[in-house]
């Protein structure tokens, strides 16, 4: 079975700084991977996806991922962050036969002025 | 286009009451998931449906129902309330395509006392 973890539960960062949220993937197949974002009280938005070609994938906000199989990694970047992107991230793989989602546990994104 | 909508918003329930979680897109979507949301977890897949008549259990299926009699509506059926299942409950719906994301209603905070 597929799993995804994402080893830091909390992040803090200024705003105008560099960021990169870790993800890593365990599946036996070519993954289908996203990255959701929840800001609170809401639902969850994609901010991209990776299925297959070039492993650097562009998404909305400016965000951006690498897909690295070497590393079963997916992790996401931003170079300058905005206030505007606190909020709850997930990274997710999509397998099975309606791709259903197992999602890691979350990084809580804080932006600081 | 209203997406996916998803009634209530919030509900407070007994131990032992049952209730129905409603849950529509008008996208036109064959796929429907339900995830519930604990708190500082990731979503957990409860049900899927890959189309009318057809549903399958997802990771916690214990405690939970659906059906799917149209292709529009995925209600989740909760019998004999208990506090562990106090969640955030979301529906979300994606098309047929390979590169299908899953679109997301805003959630069901449920409480069970």
């Amino acid at each position: 079975a597929q799993s995804v973890t994402q080893p830091d539960i909390h992040i803090t960062v200024s705003e105008g700084a560099s960021l990169e949220l870790r993800c890593n993937y365990s599946y036996g197949a070519t993954p289908y991977l996203f990255w959701y974002v929840q800001s609170p009280g809401q639902g969850l938005q994609l901010l991209l996806k990776y299925f297959s070609g070039d492993t650097l994938v562009q998404g909305i906000k400016g965000f951006e991922a690498e897909f690295k199989r070497s590393q079963s990694s997916f992790n996401l970047r931003k170079p300058s962050v905005h206030w505007s992107d606190a909020a709850e991230y997930f990274c997710a793989v999509g397998a099975g036969s309606a791709r259903q989602l197992t999602f890691g546990s979350g990084t809580q994104l804080t932006v600081l002025p | 286009n209203a997406g996916v909508t998803q009634t209530p918003k919030f509900r407070i329930l007994k131990i032992g009451q049952s209730m129905t979680l409603q849950c529509t897109q008008d996208m036109n979507h064959n796929y429907m998931y339900w995830y519930r949301q604990d708190p500082g977890m990731g979503l957990k897949l409860i049900y899927y449906s890959v189309g009318a008549g057809i549903t399958d259990k997802g990771e916690v299926p214990n405690g939970y129902n659906v059906s799917r009699s149209t292709t529009e509506d995925f209600p989740l059926r909760l019998e004999l309330a208990a506090p562990s299942q106090t969640s955030v409950y979301f529906c979300a719906s994606s098309g047929r395509d390979l590169l299908r994301e899953q679109y997301f209603g805003p959630g069901t905070r449920l409480t069970v006392t």
